[in-house]
């Protein structure tokens, strides 16, 4: 069954430290997202990339960067990871050409819990 | 600027109706999501609009309205495992580049 895998699923680190979180699916979408979500905020982007040579920054990327390394994978990395950074992340995909041109339904990863101390 | 808001928290008995409302305010509006998400686990398509009036769904309705910026979402007959969060999202040409802007979502309690 085509899906979006996220690894690892729960992880505690210490402040400083880099941590890589990893996104593959199997649905042959174009576009991947990153997004965290924090109790009171609600899902907020980080980072966005339409296809493996375009990547964009979303609405909170400090902090944060990606790698793309293929059509299937999408890379999230903390460099010096912070206390505020705890957060469930999920990773996304998108592809409007493949579900009509106005619909373009985000399928969610299972999410990645990430503990700062 | 975007702004989207929907109530934090509503409870509602089993078998009953609940209508969640979002409204929203967006430079260029391309369609709303409506995404069901239980705890701890990751968010689920619910319902798309983007054309004003009610789209229906089994037990879910979702209704627009682009003049007045609101949108609500629907629940008939609930159940006990409707109680989850319920996140209303927004596409926006205008200043997100097609990306989804989502409400802080509205936690929904079902109660026997």
């Amino acid at each position: 069954d085509a899906d979006v895998t996220q690894t690892p699923r729960n992880r505690i680190t210490k402040t400083g430290k880099r941590i890589m979180l990893e996104c593959s699916q199997t649905k042959g979408h174009d576009r991947m997202y990153w997004y965290r979500q924090d109790p009171g905020l609600g899902l907020r982007l980080i980072y966005y990339s339409f296809d493996v040579k375009d990547i964009n920054k979303g609405e909170i990327s400090d902090g944060y960067s990606v790698s793309r390394q293929a059509q299937a994978k999408f890379s999230l990395s903390l460099e010096s990871a912070i206390p505020n950074q705890t957060a469930l992340y999920f990773c996304a995909t998108s592809d409007p050409q493949r579900q009509g041109a106005r619909l373009d339904e985000q399928f969610f990863g299972p999410g990645t819990r990430l503990t700062v101390l | 600027g975007q702004n989207i808001d929907q109530p934090t928290e509503m409870t509602a008995t089993e078998g009953a109706i609940v209508q969640i409302n979002c409204t929203y305010q967006t430079s260029g509006f391309n369609g709303l999501f409506w995404y069901q998400q239980h705890a701890g686990e990751a968010p689920t398509f619910l319902s798309y609009n983007v054309l004003d009036g009610l789209e229906e769904k089994g037990r879910f309705s979702s209704f627009l309205s682009r003049s007045k910026g609101y949108s609500y979402l629907l629940l008939k007959e609930l159940q006990m495992k409707d109680s989850a969060s319920y996140l209303c999202a927004v596409r926006d040409y205008g200043g997100s580049q097609g990306n989804l802007i989502f409400g802080k979502g509205t936690k929904l309690s079902v109660k026997p």
